[in-house]
């Protein structure tokens, strides 16, 4: 049980461009989500909190307007970069919290996105 | 802000023996922490997670340690094989559900 899935896996995109990456609960509610991006080598950083039915909370120095985030459901959030730039290439990993869990948080498998 | 810390970044060890990982964070005012393993470009698996109020959890050869008032943890595997090769990341929880990562070690186990 607990599992969380991400699509598409990998994914290479033209500058300018946007990109939707989903993420699932697939067997459990989740009420909150996680949008976590990781550099190579580097630590996974927090980007937003997504809870379902309202608007992100975004970390500082997150754009919001650049990363939107959609909730729309107990099991879907999904995360759409806008107008993605070179520097947006990064390993984008979501996790979800179970409902009713005080503690643990699932993680989806990532998503590679290459901006060109 | 909470900062925490892994060393070493890298580690290379022969088959069969025991690996020592270290976590640091600054700020000891926790919930809990969190030991993960991530496989190259894979997401992560929970491995063993300790409540502030534990000093120690153990799974199978896996036992982390947490020493709370000195913002330490230490991740022991027993007689390393090749399939724990992998990255390992420590990760501490404060009272909302925000997690902050440490930037990871990478472990590799020679056969």
């Amino acid at each position: 049980g607990a599992v969380v899935s991400q699509h598409p896996s990998r994914v290479i995109c033209k500058s300018g461009t946007s990109v939707k990456i989903e993420c699932r609960s697939l067997d459990f509610q989740a009420t909150t989500m996680f949008w976590y991006r990781q550099f190579p080598k580097q630590s996974l950083m927090l980007m937003a909190t997504s809870n379902e039915g309202s608007k992100a909370t975004y970390e500082q120095g997150v754009e919001k307007d650049k990363f939107l985030i959609n909730h729309a459901s107990l099991t879907l959030s999904t995360l759409t970069v806008t107008s993605a730039h070179p520097e947006d290439s990064s390993f984008y990993i979501c996790s979800a919290k179970y409902t009713f869990s005080t503690d643990t948080q699932y993680f989806g498998p990532g998503t590679r996105l290459t901006v060109l | 802000k909470q900062e925490v810390t892994q060393i070493p970044a890298a580690l290379s060890v022969p088959e069969g023996e025991n690996l020592v990982l270290n976590c640091s964070f600054t700020d000891s005012a926790i919930y809990n922490l969190q030991w993960f393993r991530q496989d190259p470009g894979k997401g992560l698996t929970s491995l063993l997670l300790i409540q502030s109020s534990q000093r120690e959890q153990t799974s199978g050869r896996l036992n982390a340690s947490l020493d709370k008032s000195s913002g330490r943890s230490t991740l022991y595997i027993a007689a390393s094989q090749p399939g724990d090769s992998a990255t390992y990341l420590c990760a501490v929880r404060p009272n909302d559900y925000k997690l902050s990562f440490g930037a990871g070690t990478t472990v590799t186990v020679r056969a």
